[in-house]
Order: C-alpha cells, then structure tokens, then sequence
C-alpha cells in the first residue's frame, strides 16, 4: 500500500473486554513497531518485530498486551480485559529495514477509548 | 533507562525567523538521530534523520548532531506559521528500539 494503515480508527469499549488493533506496514517494510502516545508526549515505544519475529517486548505494560505479526506483514496488537487506563492513541509505524538508516513512517493511528 | 530530553515549549518565534529546537539524550551509543514534526491530531511525519557529527542541511531544516556532547537540534529558517507544531526528538540504537522525547511544541507569530 502506499502508506501504513491501521484499523479501526476509533474503538470505544467497555472494561474487561477485549480488543485487537490491527496494522498494515508499507509492502516490504522489514520492521514493524507499535507505540502508545499519550496527550501532549511522544509515542511510548511498546514493541517492534522484524519480519515475522518479535525482536523486543519490554515495552508492553503488563501482560495484558500482547502482539503478533505471523507472516511478516500484518501486525495485530491485542489487549485482554480493557481498563479505562489503556485509553489513548496507539501508533504502528513501519521501516524498510533494520539498520542505522531504518527510517520509519507512522500510520494514522488507533484512538482507543475504554469506558 | 535510556531518556531523550526535549524542552516542551511552547517555543515562540516571528514569522521568518529561525527556531531553533534541541534535544539532548542520555545512551552514549546511540546511533541514529530522527526530527519528526506532528500537526496536532495527526501522526508524527519524519522530517530528517542524521547518523553523523555536524550539519545536515535539507532545505529550510538543518539537523546539527554533536555526539559527545549527547546533543541534536534543529534548525528551521525562514519559519513560516504552517510550521507550527509540535517536534519529536527520536534516538535509536542499531538493533534495539526508538526513544521518543517528549516534543517541543512549535508557534510561529504572523
């Protein structure tokens, strides 16, 4: 695609549910990153995956949070027994590889909000 | 912990003058350095990036990194309103994850 994508745009649920975030990186793009950005503050990295393969999980705030990219595209960021705490936006951004260079690009976001 | 610093702003300036935008960082084997600008509700855009000592110039923009001193900043000339903003300070190191600050909000005055 010409850009990265995520859906859905907003999601609004209740506490304790489940929701699953989904992002589609730039066709080809070697790394995926998930970030959650608060009001008024840079994206708090979450975690990121090159290709298939979760490189770096220490940014997820408890085990509620979880994230998959099976084949090395699609990215979905998955959090079990929503808290109204999990709201904010919450930003996927691709890059093409994963060296120095590894410019990313950021898609539009997901506005989740937990009543 | 690695932290990237930013002074929040709001930074003023007159329109055509040069803002000027730092950050500054704490993991001394930081590699990369990354502006991004973010418009309020929309996504951070990457405006420049600069992997070595001294000056990158991309038109109006110039990036200045100085690795001893742990030190990036950005030069915008001529500021124009349409650069009000806010800017993102990114470092990273190869093989790990991006660090963001916290941004320094951006107005440029008619």
């Amino acid at each position: 695609g010409a850009g990265v994508s995520q859906s859905p745009r907003y999601k609004v649920t209740k506490r304790g549910q489940d929701v699953a975030l989904r992002c589609d990186p730039i066709s080809g793009h070697v790394s995926l990153y998930w970030y959650r950005q608060a009001l008024g503050q840079g994206p708090e990295f979450l975690t990121y995956f090159n290709y298939e393969a979760q490189q770096d999980k220490s940014g997820l705030p408890n085990d509620r949070f979880s994230a998959e990219r099976p084949e090395g595209s699609i990215s979905t960021l998955t959090i079990q027994r929503t808290e109204q705490r999990d709201s904010a936006m919450y930003r996927c951004a691709s890059s093409n590889s994963g060296g120095l260079d590894n410019e990313q690009f950021f898609g539009p976001g997901t506005r989740l909000t937990v009543l | 912990q690695k932290e990237v610093e930013q002074n929040s702003g709001p930074l003023s300036v007159p329109e055509g003058a040069i803002a000027s935008l730092n950050c500054t960082y704490s993991d001394r084997g930081s590699q990369s350095f990354f502006w991004y600008r973010q418009y309020s509700g929309k996504s951070p855009e990457l405006i420049m990036s600069i992997y070595s000592n001294g000056d990158k110039e991309d038109g109006r923009f110039t990036a200045q990194l100085n690795k001893a001193s742990q030190y990036v900043s950005l030069l915008i000339r001529d500021s124009q309103p349409s650069d009000s903003a806010t800017y993102l300070c990114a470092v990273k190191v190869y093989g790990q994850n991006f660090v963001f600050g916290p941004g320094t909000r951006l107005s440029v005055l008619p």
